[in-house]
């Protein structure tokens, strides 16, 4: 059965840096997520992407994110300069298509735990 | 708006009992609503999803759950549970009517299943 993969399944990064969050969705899925849960709290949903393009973000995805399909096959986030409260589980997920009524279902990946000191 | 509520934050059941994991929901509309699991060191599964029609939704690995407009609930039920279904346990919903395709997730429900 085909999986949404991510890596590094781990992240640990120094406040400031720089960090690229790999994702690689269903090969045929055409529309692209990613979600953020910190510890003990609940999934939160950042951006969505679709044929190159943003369709939706919501308030935490400000201007230190940014999202990009690089080869047609990854899935990437990268966060800027990355503060404490970046510290969270990343998820990536996809789905085939919006289908009429929004019925799709959004296939994640297994995370990555970024940890920023 | 849309939002979602998990009240519990851990389940504890015992083998072979029935388990329900709750769930309400608020919309401004009419919703979709979601079960995903998350095994350890998984990303989220997909269980089952209500769209329309009947209230009662089957899904995957013996779950169901019933939607109940009135008590703007869904809860996840499965008649005899498993130790392997110990597991983290989210429900999601999305207003159909607003232009967003994006859910709302719980907090999440600990499912712990005793031998």
């Amino acid at each position: 059965e085909p999986e949404v993969t991510q890596t590094p399944s781990h992240q640990v990064t120094q406040m400031g840096q720089e960090v690229i969050l790999r994702c690689v969705p269903i090969s045929n899925h055409l529309y692209f997520y990613w979600y953020r849960q910190i510890l003990g709290q609940k999934v939160e949903f950042l951006v969505s992407f679709y044929n190159n393009e943003i369709s939706e973000k919501s308030e935490i995805f400000d201007d230190q994110f940014s999202v990009e399909r690089p080869d047609g096959s990854n899935f990437t986030l990268k966060i800027r300069s990355t503060k404490l409260e970046d510290s969270a589980m990343y998820f990536c997920a996809s789905s085939e298509a919006h289908r009429a009524g929004g019925t799709e279902t959004q296939y994640f990946g297994p995370g990555t735990r970024l940890l920023v000191l | 708006a849309q939002s979602v509520a998990q009240p519990e934050d851990q389940v504890n059941v015992a083998e072979g009992n029935p388990l329900t994991v709750k769930c309400t929901y608020s919309v401004s509309g009419n919703p979709y609503l979601f079960w995903y699991v998350q095994y350890p060191n998984r990303g989220l599964q997909f269980l089952l999803k209500y769209i329309t029609g009947d209230n009662l939704v089957k899904g995957s690995y013996g779950f169901e759950a019933e939607f109940n407009k009135s008590q703007t609930s869904f809860h996840l039920k499965k008649p005899s549970a498993l130790v392997s279904d110990s597991a983290l346990y989210f429900c999601a919903v999305r207003d159909r009517t607003g232009g967003s395709y994006i859910p709302t997730f719980g907090r999440g429900t600990s499912l712990i299943v005793h031998p």
